[in-house]
This record gives C-alpha cells, structure tokens and sequence, in this order.
C-alpha cells in the first residue's frame, strides 16, 4: 500500500483503550474543522466535523474538542479498534469565500491486538 | 451514488515531460480541489475550481496547473516534470459551500524517473 508518511507522529494504543490525537491549527479565522482518516492505499475519508461556534462534537465512538483560545482541536476514539489504524489528519478551513482546506502533518496510530 | 474517480492509479514519466490527470467528483458536486502528498510534506493544497474557475490556489510554481469543465470533471497538468514531483495527487469534491466537508478519491501515484 501506500506511504502516507514516513516521519509521522506516532500513536501506539492497546486494542480497546481510548485514543486522543492532537493537533495544532494555524489560522484562528478558520471556522470549519475536520477530522480525516487515511488508510494504507486509500485517499483521506471524513471521520467528524466541528464548527468554531462548538467546543465539543461527538459521534460513534468519536468526540472531537475544539479549543478556540489555544487553537487546539482534538480527536478522541473510545474502545480503539485494529481497524483504527491509520493516519490521522485535522484539517481547517479559514472563512474564505472558497474551499482552502489546509491540512494538518498527520499523526499515524498503531492498534496493538 | 458514485465516488470521487481519478485516473490513471499510477503513472511513470520521465524528467521533462508533462503529464496530465484527471477526476471526475460525485455528482452535483461543483467544487474541485487538488493535493499533493509527499511523505516529507504531508498534504499541499494545489488549487480549488468551482464552477469551472479557479478560487483558491496554493503555493506551487505556473508548472502546476489545472481546470475544470462544464460537466465540474477537472484535470490537472503538470510540465517539464522534475524528480520531486513524484507523489500521490489527490482530488476531493465538494459541494463548494463554506462548512461541507470534501470527498476524496483513491488518488494517483505519480513516479518521475
């Protein structure tokens, strides 16, 4: 499969334990977030989302939390499964008139069975 | 309801030569943005097209270009190739709308030799 990245921040859990991934963005005019997941071979796929009027999103067995002050967004997976892993990656969306989605390094997570 | 097409999967080119990629974004979808990922770079944003004209454009040189058709298919040119072009190029459709999210396709992976 693909080499999504080689350098990546790694995240190594035990199968059913929670995972958080974290990530930094750079543009405080973004409104609009997004958590991808990138599987070996396969192009991004939209995990969860979260506008800048939230602070906290949840869906199954996904939470992303958004800190605006510190420009923090964050990605928790509850009871993680081997089907988790995968790269990661947030991405923003500044309050332009287009579609700019600027993405964040990637962190890949590893699930231990 | 089809998926986000690109093709071809995977190319090979030599040094100087162009090459030209094509997607085809699920139906209805008016925007086209385009990605490189490297695993040194992570994600780069290439340009956007919504409604067959460029809205937003990231930072890469003229020999990156792109367009988009009537029908919101779009291709992607990229001439006198050089070595570090080499990368999954990545299409993602969307409606083009400020906070809907953006579907991507399997990609395709460049080789320059």
């Amino acid at each position: 499969g693909e080499s999504v990245g080689l350098h990546l921040p790694t995240l190594s859990v035990q199968e059913g334990d929670n995972s958080i991934i974290n990530c930094a963005y750079s543009n405080s005019a973004s409104d609009y977030f997004i958590w991808y997941k990138q599987e070996s071979g396969k192009g991004p796929q939209f995990i969860i989302d979260i506008r800048s009027n939230m602070d906290k999103r949840q869906g199954q067995r996904v939470t992303v939390l958004l800190n605006k002050t510190v420009k923090h967004l964050s990605l928790q997976i509850a009871a993680t499964q081997p089907g988790d892993s995968a790269v990661y990656f947030c991405a923003e969306i500044p309050r332009t008139g287009g579609f700019k989605t600027i993405f964040g390094a990637g962190t890949r997570l590893f699930v231990k069975a | 309801k089809a998926g986000v097409t690109q093709t071809p999967r995977y190319l090979i080119k030599t040094r100087g030569q162009q090459v030209t990629l094509s997607c085809s974004p699920i139906s209805g979808h008016r925007s086209v943005s385009w990605y490189q990922q490297t695993p040194g770079q992570g994600l780069q944003f290439l340009f956007e097209y919504f409604s067959e004209t460029q809205r937003n454009k990231g930072n890469f040189p003229g020999r990156f270009s792109g367009r988009q058709f009537s029908n919101s298919r779009s291709e992607m040119n990229v001439s006198t190739l050089e070595l570090g072009d080499s990368a999954l190029y990545l299409c993602a459709s969307s409606l083009g709308t400020p906070g809907t999210e953006a579907f991507f396709g399997q990609g395709t992976r460049l080789t320059v030799v």
